[in-house]
C-alpha cells in the first residue's frame, strides 16, 4: 500500500538558521510529490511539487524540494528560516492515476528569535 | 473570487445530534473532498467526489455522508455525531483531469467538539 512518513513530528530551529524536513514515500513507482503548508487557524497552501524532469524544485516563500529515487525521499529545504514560517508541513503523494492524494502526518516547525 | 469556504466555521455537538457541514467552490473544480485532521494523524480522506452527482468513500468514511448535487457544493453530513468525531474538518478542491497531480485548495476548516 501507498504510505508517506514524516519522521520528523516537530522542529525547533532559530531564525536565520537552514532548514530539511524529511519525507519519505511508498508506492512501485514514481509518484507525484508535494508540499504543503499550514500556518495557524488556517488551511493548507501548496508549497511546490515534483512530477517528473528536475529534481530540484523550486517553491513559494523560498523553498525547495529534492526528489532522491533511490532513497525514496522528497525532502524539503530552506536556506534560511524566518519567524514567519513557523507552521505545519505536510508531505504528500498523489499515485499515479488515481483521484486522490496520501498526506504524511505532518512536522510542526517552531522558529526561535 | 472567494475559493473554497466552509460552514459552519465552529460547532459544539451533543452525542447523537446530527449536522451538516457546507463546503462551497467557486472555481469551477470538478474534484471534492472532505478530511479531518486529527493530532499526529495528519490529514484522513473521508469522501471525495469527482463531479456533480457523484461520491466515493475515502480512508475513513464511517459515521458520515456526502452529497454532492451542484458542483460547486460539497455536503459532509453527520446523522448520530459522537465524540470521535471531534476534529477539524478541511474541504479541498481540484480541477483538472487528473486529480493525483492537481493543486488541492483548501477551505479554512470547521472545528467541531462533539460532547
Amino acid at each position: 500500500a501507498q504510505s508517506v512518513t514524516q519522521p520528523d513530528i516537530h522542529i525547533t530551529v532559530s531564525e536565520g538558521a537552514s532548514l530539511e524536513l524529511r519525507c519519505n514515500y511508498s508506492y512501485g513507482a514514481t509518484p507525484y510529490l508535494f508540499w504543503y503548508v499550514q500556518s495557524p487557524g488556517q488551511g493548507l497552501q501548496l508549497l511546490l511539487k515534483y512530477f517528473s524532469g528536475d529534481t530540484l524544485v523550486q517553491g513559494i516563500k523560498g523553498f525547495e524540494a529534492e526528489f532522491k529515487r533511490s532513497q525514496s525521499s522528497f525532502n524539503l529545504r530552506k536556506p534560511s528560516v524566518h519567524w514567519s514560517d513557523a507552521a505545519e508541513y505536510f508531505c504528500a503523494v498523489g499515485p499515479y492515476n488515481t483521484d486522490k492524494l496520501i498526506f504524511g502526518t505532518g512536522t510542526r516547525l517552531q522558529v526561535f528569535p | 473570487n472567494a475559493g473554497v469556504t466552509q460552514t459552519p466555521k465552529f460547532r459544539v455537538l451533543k452525542t447523537g445530534q446530527s449536522m451538516t457541514l457546507l463546503c462551497a467552490q467557486d472555481m469551477n473544480h470538478e474534484y471534492m473532498y472532505w478530511y479531518r485532521q486529527d493530532p499526529g494523524m495528519g490529514l484522513r480522506l473521508i469522501h471525495y467526489s469527482v463531479g456533480e452527482g457523484t461520491t466515493a468513500k475515502g480512508e475513513v468514511p464511517d459515521g458520515y455522508n456526502v452529497s454532492r448535487l451542484k458542483k460547486q457544493n460539497f455536503l459532509l453530513g453527520l446523522e448520530s455525531a459522537a465524540p470521535s468525531q471531534t476534529s477539524v474538518y478541511f474541504c479541498a478542491s481540484s480541477g483538472g483531469t487528473r486529480p493525483s497531480y492537481n493543486e488541492q485548495f483548501f477551505g479554512p476548516g470547521t472545528r467541531l467538539t462533539v460532547l
